[in-house]
C-alpha cells in the first residue's frame, strides 16, 4: 500500500465550476498535510498547508482534513485556466521529518 | 530573497559515467532535502539533512548514490556509474528546520539527468 494516493485523473472541469482533488494516506501518525502545484516542466509550489481537522481556506483554494478517514482534499472555486496543472499531495510524519508524495492529479480547466 | 538554486538545469551523461548535482537552499534553511521525479511520477524522497545532524538516506535507491551537504549549506547529489533507469528530474527543496511536523518546503528547479 503506497503512503500517499491520489487518483492520476486527467480531472477536466469548465472555467468557473468548483474543482476537487483527493487524497488518502495509511499512516495514522501523519500529522501535517501540503498540497502543491506543478505547471509541465516545472517544480512543484506550496499552495495549501492543513494540521487541523476542518477546513482552511486561502482565497479560491480550501483544504479539507479528516484525519479519522485519513483523508485530505482540495477545492479549488472559480476555476481558471491556468489552475491547469497537476496537483501533489503531501504528508509529514511527526518523526524523521520525511515527506510523502502522491503521485499527483492532473487537472485540465476548459474554457 | 532568492530561492533554491540547482546546477546543471540539463544534464546529459553517458552510462558508466559519474555526475554530481548542485543544490543551493534558501539562505537560513537547515533542512534539505533531495528528491527524483520520473516522467508522469511522483516525488521519490531520496535523502533529508537537517543542521548538523546524520542525514536520512534511506531514500537512496542504490550505493551509487551519495550525497554530502557542505558547511550546512551547500549540498551535492553524487549518482556513480550512471545507468539508463536513473534519467530523471533530480528536485531539492530547502525549509526551515522546525522541530516538530509543520516544516514546509521550498523546491528548486531540478535538474534534468539523461543517461544514454
Amino acid at each position: 500500500q503506497k503512503e500517499v494516493e491520489q487518483n492520476s485523473g486527467p480531472l477536466s472541469v469548465p472555467e468557473g465550476a468548483i474543482a476537487s482533488l483527493n487524497c488518502t494516506y495509511s499512516d495514522r501518525v501523519s500529522q501535517s498535510f501540503f498540497w502543491y502545484r506543478q505547471y509541465s516542466g516545472k517544480s512543484p509550489e506550496l499552495i495549501m498547508s492543513i494540521y487541523s481537522n476542518g477546513d482552511k481556506e486561502d482565497g479560491r483554494f480550501t483544504a479539507q482534513l479528516n484525519k479519522a478517514s485519513q483523508y485530505v482534499s482540495l477545492l479549488i472555486r472559480d476555476s481558471q485556466p491556468s489552475d491547469s496543472a497537476t496537483y501533489l499531495c503531501a504528508v509529514n510524519r511527526d518523526t524523521g521529518n520525511q515527506f510523502y508524495f502522491g503521485t499527483g492529479t492532473s487537472l485540465t480547466v476548459i474554457p | 530573497g532568492a530561492g533554491v538554486s540547482q546546477s546543471p538545469s540539463n544534464k546529459v551523461t553517458e552510462k558508466g559515467k559519474d555526475v554530481e548535482l548542485r543544490c543551493d537552499p534558501i539562505s537560513g534553511h537547515t533542512a534539505l532535502y533531495w528528491y527524483r521525479q520520473s516522467l508522469g511520477q511522483g516525488l521519490e524522497f531520496l535523502i533529508y539533512f537537517q543542521g548538523n545532524s546524520a542525514p536520512d538516506k534511506s531514500g537512496l535507491p542504490s550505493d551509487r548514490f551519495s550525497a554530502e551537504r557542505t558547511g550546512g549549506s551547500v549540498s551535492t547529489l553524487t549518482i556513480q556509474r550512471t545507468q539508463q533507469e536513473d534519467s530523471a528530474v533530480y528536485l531539492c527543496a530547502s525549509g526551515r528546520g522546525v522541530l516538530g511536523s509543520t516544516d514546509t518546503q521550498y523546491f528548486g528547479p531540478g535538474t534534468r539527468l539523461t543517461v544514454l
